[in-house]
């Protein structure tokens, strides 16, 4: 079975902290996904990467920067967080060919106080 | 911009119905469809992929596309309560590379 794995579930950060989303899957794929969620609004793409030290700018990468290393490794950074990036985040990954599907992580709710 | 279309909802239907959920997408070049089952503060998890025309059955399951006229759809046959669910419909872009998400479809099974 294919595993992405969230470094955490739930997370309480404070207004102005560096907080880091740590994402691990083990299926050996090129593509790995940052989004988030929030009600009415879908899922959003905040950067994807697809090979190591590649990344690129989704739909809403304000406040965010991202890290790929290690292949199996995408790291989400919010800089400095505020209230509004209080959202559930997931991350997903696939293989980057036609035909192949994304498998997401369990997601982690974070909220900024 | 590529979008993905779908009826929010939410759309109720008794128990053992047909429950039936759409989604149109802007992008022709598209060749790769998928639908996502996401239940209150869980992640998606895949449960139909579709990528030629026709229909694709899977158990209680079966998915639609039209490419000619940017359709998909996915019936849920016997609808149980525990499939009361959001809908997520994806397309892959032509690239293979990125996925865009329709806005979901938020399904309740009445007992």
């Amino acid at each position: 079975d294919v595993k992405v794995t969230q470094s955490s579930r739930y997370l309480v950060k404070r207004t102005g902290e560096k907080v880091f989303l740590e994402c691990v899957q083990d299926m050996d794929h090129e593509n790995m996904f940052w989004y988030r969620q929030d009600p009415g609004l879908g899922l959003r793409l905040i950067y994807f990467s697809y090979d190591v030290k590649m990344k690129e700018k989704g739909d809403i990468p304000e406040g965010y920067s991202v890290s790929r290393e290690k292949k199996e490794r995408f790291s989400l950074i919010l800089e400095s967080a505020s209230t509004n990036q209080t959202s559930m985040y997931l991350c997903a990954s696939s293989f980057g060919r036609e035909n192949t599907e994304a498998f997401f992580g369990q997601g982690t709710r974070l909220t900024v106080v | 911009q590529k979008e993905v279309e779908q009826n929010s909802g939410p759309l109720s239907v008794p128990e053992g119905a047909i429950a039936s959920l759409n989604c149109t997408y802007s992008d022709r070049g598209s060749q790769s469809f998928f639908w996502y089952r996401q239940y209150s503060g869980k992640s998606p998890e895949l449960i139909m992929s579709i990528y030629s025309n026709g229909d694709k059955e899977d158990g209680r399951f079966t998915a639609q596309l039209n490419k000619a006229s940017q359709y998909v759809s996915l019936l849920i046959r016997d609808s149980q309560p525990s499939d009361s669910a959001t809908y997520l419909c994806a397309v892959l872009d032509n690239y293979g590379q990125n996925f865009v998400f329709g806005p979901g479809t938020r399904l309740s099974v009445l007992p």
